[in-house]
């Protein structure tokens, strides 16, 4: 079963809007949550990361809000740009010694010009 | 100067053969990852290993088996290919503590 779930599948904005995607889990031992950016005939890349210490991480147009009480995290794509088009996957994984990420389903992300 | 190189990028086989998919980081990390990505994109956890030492290894056939030479490899073998076994594989490493993981490009095996 899912350990964490992702919505939406898929979503379209226009060239320099808010992209939103949301991600909730269960397993509150969860203590690291990426999230990973993938291109059309390439593997994952890490975008971002938060802990669950933080309400908020921001890297340049990409924030991550967390709201632990919840058991939710987004991911919102600021002033999106045709360039960000590509799946976004949510991950979340626990433990210093556990070396395995549980990823969310994806969202296909299309930014139209 | 590839990070994490994996080798076929493309794999089409036919049911019942044997294949092997490579792996390699020269990124001096030392865990490796295989994951599978189904045609939904939906992407699971297969194999870990840290130091040539197995640590995850979920629910997969025993079909798969991982072969890790040294820490900077991590191959994948599959016996007897089944059609479910279609799918985009990756590799991905990491340091030891650190789980954001650098990915492999995928190789796409197709069994027909």
């Amino acid at each position: 079963q899912q350990q964490v779930k992702q919505s939406p599948q898929s979503l379209i904005v226009q060239k320099g809007g808010i992209s939103i995607i949301n991600c909730a889990y269960e397993n509150t031992a969860f203590d690291y949550f990426p999230w990973y950016q993938q291109f059309p005939g390439k593997g994952p890349a890490l975008l971002i990361a938060i802990r669950p210490d933080v309400s908020e991480k921001k890297e340049g147009r990409f924030t991550i809000s967390f709201n632990k009480s919840a058991k939710q995290f987004s991911l919102h794509i600021m002033d999106s740009q045709p360039g960000d088009s590509a799946t976004y996957f949510c991950a979340a994984s626990f433990g210093s010694n556990d070396y395995k990420l549980s990823f969310g389903a994806g969202t296909t992300v299309t930014v139209r010009a | 100067d590839t990070a994490v190189s994996q080798t076929p990028k493309y794999l089409v086989t036919q049911m019942g053969n044997d294949k092997s998919i490579k792996c390699e980081q020269n990124l001096g990390h030392d865990t490796m990852y295989w994951y599978k990505q189904d045609s939904k994109k939906f992407l699971k956890i297969m194999f870990s290993y840290n130091n040539k030492e197995l640590i995850i290894n979920e629910t997969v056939p025993n079909r798969f088996s991982p072969k890790s030479p040294d820490k900077a490899h991590l191959n994948l073998h599959i016996n007897s290919l089944e059609l479910g076994d279609s799918a985009v594989y990756f590799c991905a490493s990491s340091p030891t503590g650190f789980r954001g993981y650098t990915f492999g490009s995928g190789t796409r095996l197709t069994v027909v």
